[in-house]
């Protein structure tokens, strides 16, 4: 497609459930991020790749967080033993140079841990 | 520390009228870079305009204005004959790295616009 895809949009999980989120950048953009976003809140970083080099994971909130993106290309965000706290829209965002250029962000997968 | 603030949480006006959108940064670097995202509800952050500090003209495109102020630090976002369409949460952010304009944005609270008919 044209845009970034974001998968599932919604999902609703029981605390101590993994899940997995998936992101499919534009094709041939070279970085991909992905964001925490609480209701009413903005985006907050969680990671960043670089092809399929993670450059940054500083804001992985915790252990039980795990992103990876093996080929470059589609990026996998998983969340491991989920608690009500990781309750929010993550969001991924890609662009096509590494240094430069606006971020095309995807609709966000909405995660509700009951 | 870097931060920034809206501190509009919500604004609703009637269709046609001009609304500004404030924000005001804090940032110890002399060079960085300013964003606004425009979030309907469908979930997607939408570009809208990156100025860096060193620009403080002033930008307008179409109905949409900007107006760069280095001494109060301020990067207000105005809209002109306000439409339903331009209903959405609007962030500013900010970025103090040189090299990596969008990486590690420091971002605002958002203000929800409401236009209605």
């Amino acid at each position: 497609g044209a845009g970034v895809s974001q998968s599932p949009r919604y999902k609703v999980a029981k605390r101590g459930q993994d899940v997995a989120l998936r992101c499919d950048p534009i094709s041939g953009h070279v970085s991909l991020f992905w964001y925490q976003q609480a209701l009413g809140q903005g985006p907050e970083f969680l990671t960043y790749f670089q092809n399929e080099a993670q450059l940054d994971k500083s804001g992985l909130p915790s252990d039980r967080f795990f992103a990876e993106r093996p080929e470059g290309s589609v990026s996998t965000l998983k969340i491991q033993r989920t608690q009500q706290e990781d309750s929010a829209v993550y969001l991924c965002a890609s662009r096509w140079d590494a240094n430069t250029g606006e971020l095309f962000f995807g609709e966000g997968s909405r995660l509700t841990v009951l | 520390a870097q931060k920034v603030t809206q501190a509009q949480t919500e604004i609703s006006v009637v269709e046609k009228e001009d609304v500004t959108l404030d924000c005001v940064y804090e940032t110890r670097d002399t060079t960085y870079y300013l964003f606004w995202y425009k979030q309907p509800p469908s979930g997607e952050l939408v570009f809208l305009i990156r100025r860096n500090s060193f620009d403080e003209q002033n930008e307008i495109s179409g109905r949409y204005s900007w107006n760069f102020q280095k001494s109060t630090s301020s990067f207000n976002f105005t809209i002109t004959a306000s439409q339903v369409v331009d209903s959405a949460v609007y962030f500013c952010a900010l970025s103090e790295s040189v090299l990596d304009s969008n990486y590690q944005l420091i971002w605002g609270a958002g203000t929800k616009l409401i236009i209605k008919p």
